[in-house]
């Protein structure tokens, strides 16, 4: 089955630094990733949409400049959180969809919890 | 634009016994997808079902079916034989069939399935 690898799994850091999270499709090309954000006890909430090698599209109030999200191959997508802050400490999960068929589904990452101190 | 509602926050349901999760959905779309989705407290999606609105057929994959219902924008879960490792956040989502939305999940609030043994 389709395999996507996010990484790191939870990450601790001080307020002010910039974190790098990665995720990979490993054994399909993606098109399309999705990035979520996710508070405790509720539910997804879509951040952005990027399609490989153009711009991510976000969704409205997410700050662009503040996640930084990178779609540079058809296996590899980048959320860079920068200038970190206590408040964007949550859980963060990637997504991706595969070439083909309308109907082919997401495949999610394990997600990566972010701590800022 | 669509919506997703999962109106029972929590349910519980003895080990062994059947248990039907609720969802309905709003939309003026004919052909779209609809999913469930299981979130154990390891916070990894997992996909547990599919339906594809044009196929009247309800889908099943082992204790988890489904009743759709498309005239009234119904989508329920039912788990058969209940088992401890079902214990989880189930989510609700609907997705266009059309590629213009960029495939994207719109998801409900989750409901959180207790299991008691």
């Amino acid at each position: 089955g389709a395999v996507v690898s996010q990484h790191p799994s939870w990450v601790i850091c001080k307020s002010g630094t910039s974190v790098k999270i990665e995720c990979r499709s490993l054994d399909f090309q993606a098109t399309t990733m999705f990035w979520y954000r996710q508070f405790p006890k509720q539910s997804l909430m879509l951040m952005a949409t990027s399609n490989e090698g153009s711009k991510a599209t976000y969704e409205q109030g997410v700050e662009k400049d503040k996640f930084l999200i990178n779609h540079a191959s058809l296996t590899l997508s980048t959320l860079t959180v920068t200038s970190a802050h206590p408040e964007d400490s949550s859980f963060y999960i990637c997504s991706a969809r595969g070439t083909g068929w309308a109907d082919q589904p997401q495949h999610f990452g394990d997600g990566t919890r972010l701590s800022i101190l | 634009a669509q919506t997703v509602t999962q109106s029972q926050p929590e349910m519980s349901v003895q080990e062994a016994e059947t248990v039907t999760l609720s969802c309905t959905y709003d939309t003026s779309e004919s052909d779209y997808y609809l999913f469930w989705y299981k979130q154990p407290p390891s916070r990894q999606m997992i996909l547990v079902i599919r339906q594809e609105a044009y196929k009247q057929q309800n889908a099943t994959e082992n204790r988890f079916s489904v009743n759709f219902q498309k005239a009234a924008k119904s989508f329920s879960l039912k788990i058969s034989d209940s088992q401890l490792g079902d214990a989880a956040m189930y989510f609700c989502a609907y997705r266009s069939a059309g590629g213009w939305s960029n495939y994207q999940l719109i998801w409900g609030a989750g409901t959180k399935l207790i299991i008691k043994p």
